[in-house]
């Protein structure tokens, strides 16, 4: 059963860090990872999606990283600022592929301190 | 555009009380989700659509219910809420579910079922 695993639960950084965020799943076989940026009391916002034949995805201070052999993805963050405060989570879209049922992590709550 | 559309925002129900989710989207999308998310976890999927008169359960579709009967709504139906019932619950719609597209969420319902 495809598992999805976000540490750390939390961080905090000062404003200016760049930052790795983690995401590994159990089984490789995947047909794409999204990224997804949660708000207090607001729904999720798909940040960046990285298809099964891409290494990685860049939007912006965001470059997500896809290695499916080893089961893992990064989110990096440039710069952080205050407003990228949120939580962040990481979806996989697993066999068959062409339904959009994802399996989550448990997000990873980002604190950007001025 | 307003995109995917929750009602209500809130809402507070007793041990054995009945309550419909409104979820509708205005982007002609096919596939429909609902999610729970629980605190500190990661979206669980509990039922989709593939379009207007099909549905399937998701992980944990035990004490829901849908119907699809237009391609715009997609309400969630909990017949006897109880306790473990309390939750944020999330609609989201795509395309065709195809593996290049991007998941579209409403803002939420925060259900508690006291």
């Amino acid at each position: 059963k495809q598992e999805v695993t976000q540490i750390p639960a939390a961080l905090s950084v000062p404003e200016g860090e760049n930052l790795v965020l983690n995401c590994s799943f159990t089984d490789s076989a995947i047909y794409n990872l999204q990224w997804f940026r949660q708000d207090p009391g607001k729904g999720l916002t798909s940040l960046l999606l990285i298809q099964s034949s891409q290494r990685e995805q860049t939007s912006g201070r965001l470059n997500a990283s896809l290695d499916k052999s080893s089961g893992r993805s990064t989110l990096y963050i440039a710069a952080s600022q205050p407003g990228d405060s949120a939580t962040y989570l990481c979806a996989v879209n697993p066999p068959p592929g062409n339904t959009g049922k994802l399996i989550f992590g448990q997000g990873t709550t980002l604190q950007v301190k001025p | 555009n307003a995109g995917v559309t929750q009602t209500p925002k809130f809402r507070i129900l007793k041990i054995g009380q009945s309550m419909t989710l409104q979820c509708t989207q205005d982007m002609n999308h096919n596939y429909m989700y609902w999610y729970r998310q629980d605190p500190g976890m990661g979206l669980k999927l509990i039922y989709y659509s593939v379009g207007a008169g099909i549905t399937d359960k998701g992980e944990v579709p035990n004490g829901y219910n849908v119907s699809r009967s237009t391609t715009e709504d997609f309400p969630l139906r909990l017949e006897l809420a109880a306790p473990s019932q309390t939750s944020v619950y999330f609609c989201a719609s795509t395309l065709t579910g195809g593996t290049n597209e991007k998941l579209f969420f409403g803002s939420g319902t925060q259900l508690s079922v006291l």
